[in-house]
């Protein structure tokens, strides 16, 4: 089975502060996506990859930026956190279909 | 990417096949139907994908008809287990990423 492992559960920042989201899959997928979750929106693309050292924006990337050093990692990075970033944050690998982590609930308050 | 258009939340009893439509108008001609579900607390899981006709699994049927404007997700005999929102995808699954809309909550009563 598809593992994506999400590095925390939950996460509680304070405004201005750097955040780092990990995201790791164990099944050498090329594309991986990052997705945020809100009551009432659904889930919106923030950024994907489709390969080592390549990102594309999705559809809300202001705010936010990406890491792919290695395969099997991408990290999301909130520069300076707000408190509009307050949201469930999904991590997904591979494309069809997408395998997704059970989540991280970031708080910044 | 075609728009996705699905009810915003049914309720079934236990036991009842319950039926979600999806009505995607511009569907491309390379494009898939792919549904995800999602629990509380969890990342959405993939239930079934289709092109046109009739595709099933241990978990659902996904009818098709043939003009593709729409997608019917079939699932048998309900539990409350089955309380989950559900998510209709439409788009090339191998070239761009698929758009989620907000889905279907549905809601299994005893």
């Amino acid at each position: 089975d598809v593992k994506v492992t999400q590095s925390s559960r939950y996460l509680v920042k304070r405004t201005g502060e750097k955040v780092f989201l990990e995201c790791v899959q164990d099944m050498d997928h090329e594309n991986m996506f990052w997705y945020r979750q809100d009551p009432g929106l659904g889930l919106r693309l923030i950024y994907f990859s489709y390969d080592v050292k390549m990102k594309e924006k999705g559809d809300i990337p202001e705010g936010y930026s990406v890491s792919r050093e290695k395969k099997e990692r991408f990290s999301l990075i909130l520069e300076s956190a707000s408190t509009n970033q307050t949201s469930m944050y999904l991590c997904a690998s591979g494309l069809s279909p997408l395998h997704f982590g059970n989540g991280t609930r970031l708080t910044v308050t | 990417l075609a728009k996705t258009t699905q009810p915003i939340s049914m309720d079934s009893y236990e036991g009842q096949e319950v039926n979600i439509t999806c009505s995607h108008n511009n569907i491309a001609t390379n494009d898939y139907i792919t549904w995800y579900q999602q629990f509380p607390s969890q990342g959405p899981r993939f239930i079934i994908q289709g092109y046109k006709t009739k595709v099933t699994n241990e978990v659902a049927s996904l009818f098709i008809p043939a003009d593709r404007k729409s997608s019917t997700l079939s699932l048998p005999r309900v539990s409350l287990s089955d309380t989950a929102v559900y998510y209709c995808l439409v788009g090339d699954p191998g070239n761009t990423p698929l758009v989620f809309g907000k889905g279907t909550r549905l809601s299994v009563i005893a």
